[in-house]
């Protein structure tokens, strides 16, 4: 189990530009989960992958957030024209799809921070 | 829509002192309770769980028991130590769906020796 694995750690990049991160989740979890967390706060629910397909986005997951997970393996966040307010730890996390209450194994997270 | 609320910290004790961290939750049916620690420069980690009412979760000397009847599930240890300074987080899976994690704002706790 090498546990869930996110690059970059850090990302400083000036307001405007697009970013992307990557997660590659525990081999076997079928389930994938984008999450934003900032200062003071606990997380907050961005998206869910059940194997390939995208099932479900929060509201917070504005237009120009869009996240893959082209072969139902690892991960892409990209969020275009970065604002300020973007600026947040973002988290992933996986889990086995099997019933209630498996738990979801995170990564350590991308900081970005928008100049 | 579904809510967990734990109590403000930040909560400093001292070595071998009794925690309490209280949660409560808003939810539907009967969602699974978790509650995860983040240690410093650390990431998430699952400390305990339950998934029905009347469980008790534990784990390193922590427990949780799933209170329906008053939507609680408040983290207890009899004796910390140091190494437990960290923050914990509350949270819910609503029951089906996707399961998608629903986290209260994080304790802090700082257990001095």
């Amino acid at each position: 189990d090498t546990g869930v694995s996110q690059n970059p750690r850090h990302k400083i990049t000036k307001r405007g530009q697009n970013v992307t991160f990557r997660c590659d989740p525990i081999s076997e979890h079928n389930r994938l989960y984008w999450y934003r967390q900032t200062l003071g706060q606990g997380p907050e629910f961005l998206t869910y992958f059940q194997n390939e397909a995208q099932l479900e986005k929060s509201r917070l997951l504005s237009d120009r957030f869009s996240a893959e997970r082209p072969k139902g393996s690892f991960s892409t966040l990209e969020i275009q024209r970065t604002e300020q307010g973007d600026s947040a730890m973002y988290l992933c996390a996986s889990s086995l799809g099997q019933g209630n209450g498996q738990p979801q194994h995170f990564g350590d997270g991308t900081r970005l921070s928008i100049l | 829509g579904d809510s967990v609320t734990q109590m403000e910290g930040p909560v400093t004790l001292s070595e071998e002192a009794f925690l309490t961290i209280n949660c409560t939750y808003t939810a539907t049916g009967y969602p699974s309770l978790f509650w995860y620690v983040q240690y410093p420069g650390e990431g998430l980690q699952l400390l305990l769980k339950a998934t029905k009412a009347d469980d008790k979760g534990s784990n390193k000397g922590f427990e949780a028991t799933y209170r329906k009847e008053t939507t609680s599930f408040h983290l207890e240890k009899g004796s910390v130590q140091v190494s437990d300074s960290a923050v914990y987080f509350c949270a819910l899976t609503p029951q089906g769906g996707s399961e998608k994690l629903v986290f209260g704002k994080g304790t802090k706790l700082t257990v001095n020796p």
